[in-house]
Parts: structure tokens; C-alpha cells; sequence
């Protein structure tokens, strides 16, 4: 499964675009992208996953570069509630190793 | 979405005893699941593999005579921390898999504090 690289934390105005990148440089080319969220003291909850072309579904939009060694995930407009561990994982079917990920600081 | 129970959403034990954690799969059946365990200020660390029917494979570091895992059924599986030591304390979370996707969803969590 690919390594992969986020910021430790960022910051965005409430009702602002969040940007969240991810670099995963060692990607293979069946490894899907997947992100999640963790609230404290909460399970993760899915976001949005994708191979190679962009994504978007109800809460996020995912943006993959073409050359799939990095992805950006996008939440459209930020709330106080959206504040989270965000992980960005590369997962081929088989298990899901969790990286440090990003810390969203969701701000009034 | 899927939707992951756990029980008990948490638990204080005394030193030297067990404590079994269910994971259930509520509206999807789940021939694998996954234990991940998680510390205070860090990430999901993944555990085992859980198999409906079969053995669990444990990740490597983790005791496999410690973490007993046992999948009953298809919504089913169970974590037992064997004579629990407060190095246990910790935030332990499962996850399903539901149909043939990759797409993990995952139980609320359950957090184990060993006096």
C-alpha cells in the first residue's frame, strides 16, 4: 500500500473552501484513494475515494492529479463541524493503513 | 451508508481481567473485519484481520495469545483482551467492509481504560 504524506494541521474560515492535499508519490496504478474523517473520540467517517479521475458526492470533491502521485480533497464550504482528522490512505483491496493524517481547524 | 455497532462504547476493568468488545455489522454482512486500536493523540493502528469461518491474521507486533478474535457470523466479530494490563488503556475501533468494494465503514469505537 502507498505511503502517504499530509500536513499535520490547517486552518479555514468557516463557509471558506478547505483544501486538504495529499502526497502519495508511490501509488501503484490499482491502488485507490481514499479519504476519511475522524471527529474526536470518534469512528472515521468515509468521505470519498477514487482512481484517476476526479470525484465529488455530497460532502467533498476529490481532485487527482494525473500523474495519481498526489490529490487534493475539497470541502466546498467549511463549518464548525467539519473541524477533524482528515487521512488520505492508498488502499488496493486488501487493508487500510492509516497515517498520521490533518488536523482541520475550522474557525468562526 | 453502512452502519458499524460496537459494544460497549466503553469499559474499566481492574488489572488481570477480560474484556470482550463486539463489533456488529447492522445492515450488511462482512465476511472480514478489521481491529485497529489508537492512542491519545495518535493515529488508527490496524490489528488483525478478522475472517468469518477462519482464522485471524494479526499484524505483526501484536499478540495474537492477547487479542483473541473470534468471527461468530457474518455480522459478527468479537475483540477479547486477555488479562488486561492499564498498557491496554486505549481506544479500540473496528471496521466492515461492506459488499465487494474497498469502502470501510467503521463502528463508533470503544475505549478500555485498565486500572
Amino acid at each position: 500500500d502507498a505511503k502517504t504524506t499530509q500536513p499535520t494541521s490547517m486552518d479555514c474560515a468557516e463557509g471558506r473552501a478547505a483544501n486538504l492535499p495529499c502526497n502519495h508519490s508511490t501509488i501503484s496504478g490499482n491502488e485507490y484513494v481514499y479519504w476519511y474523517r475522524q471527529i474526536h473520540s470518534q469512528g472515521p467517517q468515509y468521505i470519498i475515494h477514487g482512481l484517476k479521475n476526479n470525484e465529488t458526492n455530497e460532502m467533498a470533491s476529490l481532485i487527482i492529479t494525473e500523474d495519481r502521485k498526489s490529490s487534493t480533497l475539497i470541502l466546498p464550504h467549511a463549518t464548525l463541524r467539519d473541524t477533524a482528522v482528515y487521512y488520505c490512505i492508498g488502499y488496493n483491496f486488501n487493508k487500510f493503513y492509516f497515517g498520521s493524517g490533518t488536523k482541520l481547524n475550522v474557525k468562526p | 451508508g453502512a452502519v458499524v455497532s460496537q459494544h460497549p462504547s466503553w469499559v474499566i476493568c481492574k488489572s488481570g481481567t477480560s474484556v470482550k468488545i463486539e463489533c456488529r455489522s447492522l445492515d450488511f454482512q462482512a465476511t472480514t473485519m478489521f481491529w485497529y486500536r489508537q492512542f491519545p493523540k495518535q493515529s488508527l493502528m490496524l490489528m488483525a484481520t478478522s475472517n468469518e469461518g477462519s482464522k485471524a491474521t494479526y499484524e505483526q507486533g501484536v499478540e495474537k495469545d492477547k487479542f483473541l478474535i473470534n468471527h461468530a457470523s457474518l455480522t459478527l466479530s468479537t475483540l477479547t483482551v486477555t488479562s488486561a494490563h492499564p498498557e491496554d488503556s486505549s481506544f479500540y475501533i473496528c471496521s466492515a467492509p461492506q459488499g465487494g468494494g474497498g469502502t470501510q465503514y467503521f463502528g463508533p469505537g470503544t475505549r478500555l481504560l485498565v486500572l
